[in-house]
């Protein structure tokens, strides 16, 4: 089980970014897939998920209206589009996999991160 | 919201001996708990689900107990690598799904 990210960068504030997750190694369309951050010295802040087929989503209050998650079981691949930054956003960036098919909301495995400066 | 608080921050241990963290939740989670162990330039990993369950590829060594409010994850007796910060994370309530602040398991 792999889960790579890419996308991330320094950026301004207000600007936008899209982060990408490919996954290989299990059946993706099986699980929920999540966006986890963790800005430098904090603990982990989950920022999003989405069920297996893309109909459930939620984020954290902080980004609501500002990032959107997706994804493309053809490819495997989960998306993060994430607008307005601020300053704030400033974090490594995982993405996660669902521990079982389905939706248990706990971590397992995580990828290895992208990390997103918002400076200006 | 529901905020989980880590205690210690810091514990001081030396390998060979029994560490027990604490986690407890400003609101009931029942048992829908888990516990990362994240070393220095790494991803958290998944070591105990639903309070007690052990995560494949945790060892014997650690255990998760508690329910409700109130949660302990103990390591039985600290091998060299068990030295990191662990995070606890409930899924009783979201969103979000949140967790700990931490704690520092450092070598005594």
């Amino acid at each position: 089980v792999q889960l790579v990210e890419s996308g991330g960068g320094l950026v301004q504030p207000g600007r936008s970014l899209r982060l990408s997750c490919v996954a290989s190694g299990f059946n993706f369309d099986d699980y929920a897939m999540h966006w986890v951050r963790q800005a430098p010295g904090q603990g982990p802040e989950w920022v999003s998920g989405i069920n297996w087929n893309g109909v459930i989503i939620d984020y954290v209050d902080s980004v609501r209206g500002r990032f959107t998650i997706s994804r493309d079981n053809a490819k495997n691949s989960l998306y993060l589009q994430m607008d307005s930054l601020r300053v704030e956003d400033t974090a490594l960036y995982f993405c996660a996999r669902d521990r079982v098919p389905g939706n248990s909301n706990y971590f397992d495995p995580w990828g290895r991160g992208t990390l997103v400066i918002v400076s200006s | 919201e529901i905020v989980l608080t880590q205690s210690p921050a810091t514990l001081s241990l030396s390998p060979g001996e029994r560490a027990t963290l604490s986690c407890r939740a400003s609101q009931s989670v029942s048992s829908f708990l888990a516990w990362y162990q994240q070393k220095p330039g790494q991803a958290p990993r998944l070591l105990i689900y639903d309070a007690s369950s052990r995560a494949t590829g945790t060892p014997a060594r650690f255990s998760g107990s508690g329910s409700g409010t109130h949660f302990t994850l103990t390591i039985s007796s600290l091998e060299p690598e068990d030295f990191a910060v662990y995070y606890c994370q409930q899924r009783n309530n979201w969103p979000p799904l949140s967790f700990g602040q931490g704690t520092r398991l450092e070598v005594k």
